[in-house]
């Protein structure tokens, strides 16, 4: 059982928005701004896509966004795209004897 | 940026394996470094990270007195070094960059560890 708690699956259609959802609790989501969410698309490998709760790396689009409240992240992707397809991963720090924790990951499918 | 591991295969219970991660594409020595494993069906657990020359290690408890992490800067390579391996090491192990922003910019493909008997 992974340390954040994330749905396993969502789906949406071509254009909608969908959100992923990612509860932690005080010691790790809560406790620190440095939540990151990564895609993991088949055959590929995970791929960065927001830092520090709401910050983009370089090429990634703006469709993802992200935003915390309380122990609770979440990253939204709106204008679904079919290649958006796959998993998504959030992550956050833990401090210092737990370091990094992860979610268990959700499957977007863009039906 | 490029990650490239190797190493992994299949162990059985108690045995070693040592798995490598070539890196090219940037300035190697200057990153910290991490190993991040997932088992199937799972979510990604972190296990180890080293600092950019190569002091300042870190395990997860599930890994701490059987694995080990260092690095050959001259190389571009990290390095684990698995010891009394269990089934549950059992996992997809990726090699993974800093990013200086308390997450991980680049991943590798992965290496295969299975242990079983």
């Amino acid at each position: 059982q992974s340390a954040l708690t994330q749905p396993r699956s969502v789906s949406g259609s071509p254009g909608q928005s969908v959100t992923i959802s990612c509860t932690g609790t005080g010691s790790d989501v809560g406790g620190y701004y440095y939540v990151s969410w990564y895609q993991h698309l088949p055959g590929k490998a995970p791929k960065l896509m927001i830092y520090d709760v709401s910050k983009r790396p370089s090429g990634v689009p703006d469709r993802f966004s992200g935003s915390k409240s309380d122990n609770t992240a979440s990253l939204t992707i709106s204008g679904l795209q079919v290649e958006d397809e796959g998993d998504y991963y959030c992550c956050s720090y833990a401090g210092f004897y737990t370091y990094w924790v992860f979610g268990g990951g959700t499957k977007l499918t863009v039906l | 940026v490029q990650l490239v591991e190797s190493g992994g295969g299949l162990v059985q219970p108690g045995g070693s394996l040592t798995l490598s991660c070539v890196a090219s594409g940037f300035d190697f020595s200057t990153y910290w470094m991490h190993w991040v494993r997932q088992a199937p069906g799972k979510g990604p657990v972190w296990v180890s990270r080293i600092k950019s020359d190569g002091s300042g290690t870190m395990f997860a408890d599930s890994v701490k007195g059987r694995f080990s992490i260092s690095r050959d800067n001259a190389r571009d390579t990290m390095y684990l070094q698995m010891n009394s391996l269990r089934v549950e090491d059992t996992a997809v192990y990726y090699c993974v960059r800093d990013s200086r922003e308390f997450s991980f910019d680049y991943w590798g493909q992965g290496t295969v560890v299975n242990v079983s008997s």
